[in-house]
């Protein structure tokens, strides 16, 4: 059963705190991806992997980063989080660029 | 700006109509597309997706038209049924290489009403 995890999924912090999100898949995909979703924005792309530490800029990078140091995760990480950045955040791989994405369950972030 | 574009936010079609989904682009590269769908607190999954190599592809009651020319491609469910109900989220990228991004439109929420 091909499946993409994300950890936490509910996650309450305050401003200018860090922040990890987690993800994990276990299909061997070589491409992950991080987006956030916002009321009338729909699925915004933060950063996108290629494989291990091939990471490139989505349309929204600033205030993140990220972290593939195994094929099967990739890390979401806010340093000094922003109440910006609340947001539901969701992952997804895929065997490669343009195949089906598989998407995580999601994580909802609060920054007070 | 938004590269990709879903004009209509909601839509409401008769049980057993046909639903048609519309997704403008303005990436003259773009050449992935692909329709979303997406039950309210869940994940979105890939219905069906088409390569710019085709103007049309079917599945089942599921049909995607590429209009490359005019920089639009839609969806059009058959005989819509209930469970139809959910925001369909369009999606256009370029396989540049080293490059490759996926733009998502911002959705369209689909009513099918008995």
């Amino acid at each position: 059963d091909m499946k993409v995890t994300q950890m936490p999924r509910y996650l309450i912090k305050r401003m200018g705190e860090n922040v990890l999100l987690e993800c994990g898949q276990d299909m061997s995909h070589e491409t992950m991806y991080w987006y956030r979703q916002d009321p009338g924005l729909g699925l915004q792309l933060i950063y996108i992997s290629y494989d291990v530490d091939s990471n490139s800029e989505g349309d929204i990078p600033k205030g993140y980063r990220v972290s593939r140091k195994k094929r099967e995760h990739f890390s979401l990480i806010l340093d000094s989080a922003k109440t910006n950045q609340t947001s539901v955040y969701f992952c997804a791989s895929s065997l490669f660029w343009g195949g089906e994405q598989y998407f995580g369950p999601g994580t909802r972030l609060t920054v007070l | 700006g938004q590269q990709v574009k879903q004009s209509s936010p909601s839509l409401t079609v008769q049980e057993g109509g046909i639903s048609i989904l519309n997704c403008d682009y303005e990436n003259d590269m773009f050449d992935y597309f692909a329709w979303y769908k997406k039950y309210p607190d869940n994940s979105p999954t890939l219905l069906i997706s088409v390569r710019s190599n085709v103007d049309k592809r079917e599945d089942g009651r599921l049909t995607v038209f590429l209009n490359k020319s005019g920089k639009h491609f839609s969806l059009h469910i058959t005989a819509s049924q209930p469970e139809d109900t959910a925001v369909y989220l369009c999606a256009a990228g370029a396989s540049n290489y080293g490059n490759e991004k996926i733009t998502f439109g911002a959705g369209t929420k689909l009513t099918i009403k008995p």
